[in-house]
């Protein structure tokens, strides 16, 4: 069975500073995406950035950046002048290609963003 | 907007009295999956549907149901809610197939158990 670990249960960072989150997974399978997704207090959870496993190239969205080590599997989420609304509960999540869309969450790691 | 809306927001049931906690959306996905979330922890998948195929995971108790009458709407019914349930569902969607690999989330259900 896959499993995410999320080994930073809570985190801190002051604001328009850079943060990183780790996350390493286990899995037998080649091919598969990983995801971080944001979860603010008392809102809905929504994702934050994407990775397919057979691209090499990291994947960014604006200020969010991974660092995808297949061979380590290893994919940690840096977040570059970070914000006081990026303060949330952020979930690394697997999930195999072809699997239904089903998806296993690490733990999370609560982001404070101090002003 | 396209999304997935959950009703209630809040929801505050008896002990063992039957609840019922919708979910809706408006992307038109294959699957739709519930979750529950107990406090700062990982969601835990309780079961999906894709299309009409309903997938119970291996774990989840009985208490727990599903109904999926059509492509919009899913339903988790739990039968007799105990202290333990208490918790926030969350309701969420993807279509693989499509190529949106990411699940969508609805704003999720606290439910209470008094």
């Amino acid at each position: 069975a896959q499993t995410v670990t999320q080994s930073q249960p809570e985190m801190s960072v002051q604001e328009a500073e850079t943060v990183t989150l780790s996350c390493t997974y286990d899995t037998s399978e080649s091919d598969y995406y990983l995801f971080w997704y944001k979860q603010p207090p008392s809102r809905q959870m929504i994702l934050v950035i994407r990775q397919e496993a057979y691209k090499q190239q990291n994947a960014t969205e604006n200020r969010f950046s991974v660092n995808f080590q297949k061979a380590a599997k290893s994919f940690s989420l840096k977040i570059s002048d970070s914000q006081l609304g990026d303060a949330a509960m952020y979930f690394c999540a697997y999930r195999r290609s072809g699997n239904a869309g089903k998806s296993t969450f690490g733990d999370g790691t609560t982001l404070t963003v101090k002003p | 907007d396209a999304m997935v809306i959950q009703n209630p927001r809040y929801q505050v049931t008896q002990f063992g009295k039957p609840v019922t906690l919708s979910c809706s959306q408006t992307l038109n996905h294959n699957v739709m999956y519930w979750y529950q979330q107990k406090s700062s922890q990982a969601p835990k998948l309780l079961f999906h549907y894709y299309d009409k195929d309903f997938n119970n995971e291996a774990d989840t108790p009985d208490n727990f149901q599903s109904r999926r009458p059509n492509t919009s709407f899913c339903f988790l019914d739990i039968r007799s809610p105990g202290l333990g349930d208490a918790a926030m569902y969350l309701c969420a969607t993807s279509s693989p197939g499509t190529g949106n690999t990411e699940a969508f989330f609805g704003q999720g259900t606290r439910l209470t158990v008094v």
